[in-house]
């Protein structure tokens, strides 16, 4: 069974410094794309950029160039979600997901983590 | 490109049928529009990719249509289980882009 299962919530002081991750079984890692996605709270769907663990290429939205670094660990079949210095407008819950095959599209997602920046 | 859904609420009551609207800015490449369902509290989930493909294990009372900038998404008979919000998502270009949803509430 595919499984994406992401880190737990997180409570974090504005400026400081994120790493979140979402750790991947069931399928070969370095074969698909993973994305991350942001849904503030209350809000839509964001795309915040994908990543090739077998590549380790990374792709950004504009949006979030600069921002965030998205890297993957074909070791440990996991990628992840990082930040510098965190704001308090990046509070907001990110999901992983993994991309179909052939297409754009976010086919099985990870539950979701939780960051609250305060 | 923009994604507008509407409308942006849909009352209806469990075995009705809905009908959710997706609108792009300019024409979405190919056909390649996806759905999503997102229960409170849950993770979204694929419905529909390639604006009619149905995604492995998703019952056939939802059906999506549509191209260029149209698409439809249509779920045949409410089950208590279908109240939700849904979104569409292009992939014809980048960056990935999502419409601000519908949520499907009982009326």
């Amino acid at each position: 069974e595919v499984q994406l299962v992401q880190s737990g919530p997180q409570v974090k002081k504005p400026g400081e410094s994120l790493r979140i991750s979402c750790q991947t079984s069931g399928y070969s890692f370095t074969t698909y794309w993973i994305h991350w996605l942001r849904q503030m709270p209350g809000k839509g769907l964001e795309w915040v950029g994908i990543v090739h663990p077998g590549m380790s290429s990374s792709r950004y939205s504009s949006s979030f160039r600069g921002q965030v670094t998205i890297s993957a660990d074909k070791s440990i079949n996991t990628a992840y979600l990082q930040w510098n210095s965190l704001k308090a407008s990046d509070t907001a819950t990110y999901y992983c997901a993994r991309r179909h095959y052939y297409y754009d599209v976010f086919e099985i997602w990870g539950q979701g983590t939780t960051v609250t920046v305060s | 490109i923009v994604l507008t859904q509407s409308p942006g609420t849909l009352s209806l009551s469990p075995g009705e049928r809905a009908t959710l609207s997706c609108r792009a800015s300019q024409s979405v490449s190919g056909t390649y529009l996806a759905w999503y369902q997102q229960r409170p509290g849950q993770t979204p989930r694929l419905l529909i990719y390639d604006s009619s493909t149905r995604a492995t294990g998703i019952p056939d009372r939802f059906s999506g249509s549509g191209s260029e900038t149209d698409f439809t998404l249509t779920i045949s008979r409410l089950e208590p289980e279908d109240f939700a919000v849904y979104y569409c998502q292009q992939y014809g270009s980048s960056p990935l882009t999502f419409g601000g949803g519908t949520k499907v509430e009982i009326k």
